[in-house]
Protein backbone atom coordinates (compact mmCIF):
# COMPACT_ATOMS: atom_id res chain seq x y z
CA UNK A 1 0.00 0.00 0.00
CA UNK A 2 1.15 3.50 -0.31
CA UNK A 3 2.91 5.04 2.44
CA UNK A 4 3.16 8.76 3.79
CA UNK A 5 3.21 11.39 1.22
CA UNK A 6 4.53 14.67 1.08
CA UNK A 7 4.57 17.90 -1.24
CA UNK A 8 6.59 19.69 -2.40
CA UNK A 9 9.93 17.51 -2.38
CA UNK A 10 11.80 20.40 -2.07
CA UNK A 11 10.84 24.34 -1.77
CA UNK A 12 12.93 27.33 -2.02
CA UNK A 13 11.62 30.72 -1.01
CA UNK A 14 12.55 34.34 0.32
CA UNK A 15 12.87 35.03 3.92
CA UNK A 16 9.54 37.06 5.05
CA UNK A 17 7.24 34.74 2.56
CA UNK A 18 4.79 32.02 4.03
CA UNK A 19 4.85 28.58 2.84
CA UNK A 20 2.88 25.50 3.38
CA UNK A 21 4.19 21.96 3.31
CA UNK A 22 1.88 18.94 2.91
CA UNK A 23 1.46 15.44 3.76
CA UNK A 24 -0.84 12.39 3.30
CA UNK A 25 -0.73 10.11 6.20
CA UNK A 26 -1.53 6.13 6.05
CA UNK A 27 -4.73 5.23 4.91
CA UNK A 28 -6.44 4.66 8.17
CA UNK A 29 -3.57 5.69 10.55
CA UNK A 30 -5.45 8.27 13.24
CA UNK A 31 -2.11 9.65 14.73
CA UNK A 32 0.11 12.23 12.30
CA UNK A 33 3.20 14.06 13.19
CA UNK A 34 5.29 16.63 12.25
CA UNK A 35 9.54 16.79 12.78
CA UNK A 36 11.95 19.09 11.68
CA UNK A 37 15.75 17.92 11.03
CA UNK A 38 18.07 20.88 10.79
CA UNK A 39 21.35 20.68 9.55
CA UNK A 40 23.71 18.17 11.95
CA UNK A 41 20.49 17.58 14.06
CA UNK A 42 18.43 14.61 14.83
CA UNK A 43 14.79 14.89 14.50
CA UNK A 44 12.68 17.65 16.62
CA UNK A 45 9.32 17.26 17.25
CA UNK A 46 7.12 19.96 15.99
CA UNK A 47 3.02 18.49 16.62
CA UNK A 48 0.74 16.20 16.73
CA UNK A 49 -2.75 14.97 16.39
CA UNK A 50 -4.82 12.24 17.61
CA UNK A 51 -7.98 11.43 16.35
CA UNK A 52 -10.52 13.91 17.15
CA UNK A 53 -8.40 15.24 19.86
CA UNK A 54 -6.51 18.49 20.58
CA UNK A 55 -3.31 18.59 18.76
CA UNK A 56 0.17 18.73 20.85
CA UNK A 57 1.52 21.64 19.63
CA UNK A 58 4.43 21.91 22.35
CA UNK A 59 6.88 21.33 19.79
CA UNK A 60 6.24 24.46 17.51
CA UNK A 61 9.43 27.08 17.75
CA UNK A 62 6.98 30.01 17.17
CA UNK A 63 3.71 31.29 16.98
CA UNK A 64 4.90 31.52 12.37
CA UNK A 65 4.41 27.89 12.49
CA UNK A 66 0.81 26.42 12.32
CA UNK A 67 -0.46 22.94 11.74
CA UNK A 68 -3.96 21.37 10.44
CA UNK A 69 -5.54 18.60 9.90
CA UNK A 70 -8.86 18.20 8.43
CA UNK A 71 -11.14 15.64 7.96
CA UNK A 72 -8.86 13.35 9.93
CA UNK A 73 -6.86 13.09 6.94
CA UNK A 74 -4.35 15.34 5.36
CA UNK A 75 -2.09 17.83 7.03
CA UNK A 76 -0.65 21.15 6.29
CA UNK A 77 2.54 22.66 7.90
CA UNK A 78 2.49 26.67 7.39
CA UNK A 79 4.86 28.69 8.25
CA UNK A 80 4.31 32.25 8.15
CA UNK A 81 7.25 34.90 7.43
CA UNK A 82 10.38 32.62 7.09
CA UNK A 83 13.59 33.25 8.46
CA UNK A 84 16.57 31.69 7.45
CA UNK A 85 17.02 29.29 10.52
CA UNK A 86 13.51 28.05 9.17
CA UNK A 87 15.45 25.94 7.03
CA UNK A 88 15.25 22.22 7.27
CA UNK A 89 14.14 18.79 6.40
CA UNK A 90 10.28 18.74 7.51
CA UNK A 91 8.96 15.39 8.03
CA UNK A 92 5.83 14.07 8.41
CA UNK A 93 4.67 10.86 10.25
CA UNK A 94 1.54 9.10 10.92
CA UNK A 95 0.73 5.65 13.09
CA UNK A 96 -2.04 3.40 13.99
CA UNK A 97 -3.88 4.36 16.97
CA UNK A 98 -2.83 0.50 18.87
CA UNK A 99 -0.49 1.24 21.80
CA UNK A 100 2.15 0.66 19.25
CA UNK A 101 4.43 3.91 18.63
CA UNK A 102 5.59 2.46 15.30
CA UNK A 103 5.56 5.74 13.19
CA UNK A 104 5.81 5.69 9.65
CA UNK A 105 7.61 8.74 7.90
CA UNK A 106 6.94 10.05 4.24
CA UNK A 107 10.59 11.45 2.46
CA UNK A 108 10.36 15.28 3.57
CA UNK A 109 10.38 18.52 2.27
CA UNK A 110 13.65 20.39 2.04
CA UNK A 111 12.85 23.50 2.73
CA UNK A 112 15.31 26.73 2.24
CA UNK A 113 14.52 29.98 2.68
CA UNK A 114 17.10 32.60 1.20
CA UNK B 1 19.04 20.19 26.68
CA UNK B 2 19.33 17.01 24.52
CA UNK B 3 17.88 14.11 26.58
CA UNK B 4 18.86 11.51 23.62
CA UNK B 5 22.48 11.52 23.19
CA UNK B 6 24.26 9.33 20.63
CA UNK B 7 27.78 10.28 21.76
CA UNK B 8 29.74 8.75 18.25
CA UNK B 9 29.22 10.74 14.95
CA UNK B 10 29.84 7.93 13.03
CA UNK B 11 31.38 3.99 13.10
CA UNK B 12 32.89 1.94 10.62
CA UNK B 13 32.63 -1.63 10.57
CA UNK B 14 33.96 -4.42 8.05
CA UNK B 15 31.14 -6.50 6.42
CA UNK B 16 30.45 -9.60 8.34
CA UNK B 17 31.34 -8.03 12.01
CA UNK B 18 29.64 -6.69 14.59
CA UNK B 19 28.33 -3.33 14.32
CA UNK B 20 27.73 -1.56 18.07
CA UNK B 21 25.51 1.53 18.19
CA UNK B 22 24.99 3.38 21.52
CA UNK B 23 22.47 5.31 22.85
CA UNK B 24 22.15 7.29 26.04
CA UNK B 25 19.09 9.46 27.29
CA UNK B 26 18.60 11.41 30.75
CA UNK B 27 14.92 11.00 30.87
CA UNK B 28 13.69 8.86 33.45
CA UNK B 29 10.17 9.00 32.23
CA UNK B 30 10.98 7.43 28.85
CA UNK B 31 9.05 3.96 28.87
CA UNK B 32 9.30 2.74 25.00
CA UNK B 33 12.73 3.31 23.06
CA UNK B 34 12.96 3.04 19.39
CA UNK B 35 15.75 2.87 16.47
CA UNK B 36 15.09 3.93 12.84
CA UNK B 37 17.46 3.67 9.69
CA UNK B 38 17.56 6.68 7.38
CA UNK B 39 19.28 6.37 4.23
CA UNK B 40 19.80 10.11 2.03
CA UNK B 41 16.80 11.72 0.79
CA UNK B 42 14.52 9.54 2.77
CA UNK B 43 12.68 9.51 5.71
CA UNK B 44 13.53 7.48 8.26
CA UNK B 45 12.43 3.99 8.80
CA UNK B 46 11.72 1.89 11.66
CA UNK B 47 14.07 -0.77 12.72
CA UNK B 48 13.44 -1.93 16.03
CA UNK B 49 12.02 -1.40 19.76
CA UNK B 50 11.94 -2.33 23.06
CA UNK B 51 9.64 -1.79 26.13
CA UNK B 52 11.36 -0.76 29.31
CA UNK B 53 9.94 -4.13 30.92
CA UNK B 54 12.37 -5.84 28.52
CA UNK B 55 16.21 -5.36 28.62
CA UNK B 56 16.73 -7.26 25.23
CA UNK B 57 14.39 -7.57 21.98
CA UNK B 58 15.82 -8.93 19.01
CA UNK B 59 14.99 -9.31 15.39
CA UNK B 60 16.45 -11.59 12.79
CA UNK B 61 20.53 -9.79 12.57
CA UNK B 62 18.91 -6.87 15.06
CA UNK B 63 19.24 -6.78 18.91
CA UNK B 64 18.29 -4.02 21.21
CA UNK B 65 19.40 -4.21 24.77
CA UNK B 66 18.23 -1.57 27.11
CA UNK B 67 19.83 -1.25 30.69
CA UNK B 68 17.58 1.08 32.83
CA UNK B 69 19.69 1.97 35.56
CA UNK B 70 22.29 2.83 32.97
CA UNK B 71 19.54 4.85 31.38
CA UNK B 72 21.80 3.58 27.96
CA UNK B 73 20.31 1.36 25.02
CA UNK B 74 22.75 -0.09 22.42
CA UNK B 75 21.74 -1.11 18.99
CA UNK B 76 23.57 -4.69 17.53
CA UNK B 77 23.72 -5.78 13.50
CA UNK B 78 25.51 -8.73 13.25
CA UNK B 79 26.67 -9.51 10.43
CA UNK B 80 27.15 -6.70 8.89
CA UNK B 81 26.64 -5.94 5.60
CA UNK B 82 27.51 -3.51 2.79
CA UNK B 83 23.49 -2.50 2.90
CA UNK B 84 23.39 -1.64 6.24
CA UNK B 85 25.67 1.32 5.85
CA UNK B 86 22.79 4.69 6.46
CA UNK B 87 22.33 7.03 9.96
CA UNK B 88 20.83 5.22 12.57
CA UNK B 89 18.71 7.53 14.76
CA UNK B 90 17.68 6.56 18.52
CA UNK B 91 14.69 7.24 19.75
CA UNK B 92 12.51 7.37 23.03
CA UNK B 93 9.04 8.33 24.20
CA UNK B 94 7.33 8.70 27.18
CA UNK B 95 3.42 7.91 28.37
CA UNK B 96 3.09 4.75 26.32
CA UNK B 97 0.96 5.07 22.71
CA UNK B 98 1.22 6.70 19.98
CA UNK B 99 3.69 9.43 21.64
CA UNK B 100 6.09 11.91 20.41
CA UNK B 101 9.52 10.46 19.46
CA UNK B 102 12.32 12.39 20.95
CA UNK B 103 15.62 11.45 18.44
CA UNK B 104 19.07 11.45 19.22
CA UNK B 105 21.44 13.21 16.36
CA UNK B 106 22.21 9.86 14.57
CA UNK B 107 24.91 8.15 14.15
CA UNK B 108 26.84 6.88 10.20
CA UNK B 109 27.36 3.61 10.28
CA UNK B 110 29.94 2.60 7.14
CA UNK B 111 30.04 -1.00 6.12
CA UNK B 112 33.26 -1.83 4.48
CA UNK B 113 33.05 -4.58 1.97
Amino acid sequence: GAGVSQSPSNKVTEKGKDVELRCDPISGHTALYWYRQSLGQGLEFLIYFQGNSAPDKSGLPSDRFSAERTGGSVSTLTIQRTQQEDSAVYLCASSLESGHNEQFFGPGTRLTVL
Amino acid sequence: DQQVKQNSPSLSVQEGRISILNCDYTNSMFDYFLWYKKYPAEGPTFLISISSIKDKNEDGRFTVFLNKSAKHLSLHIVPSQPGDSAVYFCAASEGGANSKLTFGKGITLSVRP
